[in-house]
């Protein structure tokens, strides 16, 4: 079955840090990695996504890596903030199931004021 | 506005008891899903629909029934609950399968099975 392996699963940061979640995917014929934050309470929202023919993407203080050799995509936090505090998820289309997205186990992120 | 609708929020029940969890959108999306989260294993795939009458299993479809008969519901059933069915549950919807297409989900459906 196929998996997204996401690291690590808690994070704890001080107001200012730069959080840094990591993703690695296995085979997959669609380009197309998104990111969706998770508060409590809610439902996972889509927060940013890119296609690989970038090797980043920037929204805001929100930033996609991602690096298609090495099958590994992360995403970068700038100048967090204790608003940022939620679960977020990584996902991958999937490569034989019609591009189903294939979710992460999630990271429970902290931000410390 | 639109969005996902789900409920109960909250559900306890006992084992064996058949339960309904409803879910509707507004969007007039084809895709429709249904997923579980349980804390280290993320979000799983129960079962998913392309479109109306269309239906196929996710990666954990065991004890699990959907059904999709308008465009708008896809409701989860749960036939025979049992304690491993304790979850947090979520339906999402999009305007298309997987590709590209933002998946707009509920705020989730927290059921306990004793």
């Amino acid at each position: 079955q196929q998996q997204v392996k996401q690291s690590p699963q808690s994070l704890i940061v001080q107001k200012g840090g730069i959080p840094i979640i990591n993703c690695a995917y296995e085979n997959t014929a669609f380009d197309y990695f998104p990111w969706y934050q998770q508060f409590p309470g809610k439902g996972p929202a889509l927060l940013i996504a890119i296609r690989p023919d970038v090797s980043e993407k920037k929204e805001g203080r929100f930033t996609i890596s991602f690096n298609k050799s090495a099958k590994q995509f992360s995403l970068h936090i700038m100048d967090s903030q204790p608003g940022d505090s939620a679960t977020y998820f990584c996902a991958a289309p999937s490569y034989n199931q019609g591009g189903k997205l294939i979710f992460g186990q999630g990271t429970e992120l902290s931000v410390k004021p | 506005e639109a969005q996902v609708t789900q409920n109960p929020r909250y559900l306890i029940t006992v084992t064996g008891k058949k339960l309904t969890v409803t879910c509707s959108q507004n969007m007039n999306h084809e895709y429709m899903s249904w997923y579980r989260q349980d804390p280290g294993l993320g979000l799983r795939q129960i079962y998913y629909s392309m479109n109306v009458e269309v239906t196929d299993k996710g990666d954990v479809p065991e004890g699990y029934k959907v059904s999709r008969k308008e465009k708008r519901n896809f409701p989860l059933i749960l036939e025979s609950p049992s304690p491993n069915q304790t979850s947090l549950y979520f339906c999402a919807s999009s305007l298309l399968a997987g590709d590209r297409s933002p998946l707009h989900f509920g705020n989730g459906t927290r059921l306990t099975v004793t």
